[in-house]
């Protein structure tokens, strides 16, 4: 099957300062990227929808500007979460779909600490 | 906006119980169904999926779902389990044919006792 990859899988940053994560779709071309959050012991809360040089679509209650996605490329998409807090430790994961797919396939996710 | 539910937030059996985990969404339309599996300290992974065909679907791992579209059901089963299928499984759905953009259940924590 598809691999998505995720880099870093866990960060521990300072409070107001700025995460990158990435994510890589390594063997097919994805023109849709999902960026998903998941608190512990809870469902996955669907963050962003990103297609391959467009904006990224926010879902209702997440903050663009704090949480800023790019997709420049068929194969990677990054989430930058700006001046994190404590609140913002969380798991990040994503997803990948190619055109015309049904499935999405996802990545391995990111344990980020605020401390 | 469509919503999945999933009836049992926590199940707790023996090993070689019956499994039976219910799903039910409310989109009305063309829908694609998945259920995933999500063990301790590891990532999401597919079990099975529906788009169109025989309504009984084999996974990995012996799991197996069938949907009722008259009942817009999506419920798993696994017939023995063992202490290894202990975890977090989830139901999810999206519109065939639209944006693809999925729709998640809460989830379902199963623990199996050896």
């Amino acid at each position: 099957g598809a691999v998505v990859s995720q880099h870093p899988s866990w960060v521990i940053c300072k409070s107001g300062t700025s995460v990158k994560i990435e994510c890589r779709s390594l063997d097919f071309q994805a023109t849709t990227m999902f960026w998903y959050r998941q608190f512990p012991k809870q469902s996955l809360m669907l963050m962003a929808t990103s297609n391959e040089g467009s904006k990224a679509t926010y879902e209702q209650g997440v903050e663009k500007d704090k949480f800023l996605i790019n997709h420049a490329s068929l194969t990677l998409s990054t989430l930058t979460v700006t001046s994190a807090h404590p609140e913002d430790s969380s798991f990040y994961i994503c997803s990948a779909r190619a055109d015309g797919d049904n499935e999405q396939f996802f990545g391995p996710g990111t344990r980020l600490t605020v401390l | 906006a469509q919503s999945v539910s999933q009836h049992n937030h926590h199940v707790i059996l023996s090993e070689a119980a019956s499994l039976e985990l219910g799903c039910n969404y409310s989109y009305g339309g063309t829908v694609n169904l998945f259920w995933y599996v999500q063990y301790p300290g590891q990532h999401l992974q597919l079990l099975l999926k529906y788009f169109s065909g025989d309504p009984l679907v084999k996974g990995i791992k012996g799991f197996e779902a069938e949907f009722i579209k008259s009942k817009f059901s999506f419920n798993l089963r696994k017939p023995s389990v063992q202490w290894s299928d202990t975890a977090e499984y989830f139901c999810a759905v999206n519109e065939g044919g639209g944006s693809y953009i999925p729709t998640f259940g809460r989830g379902t924590s199963l623990i199996v006792h050896p």
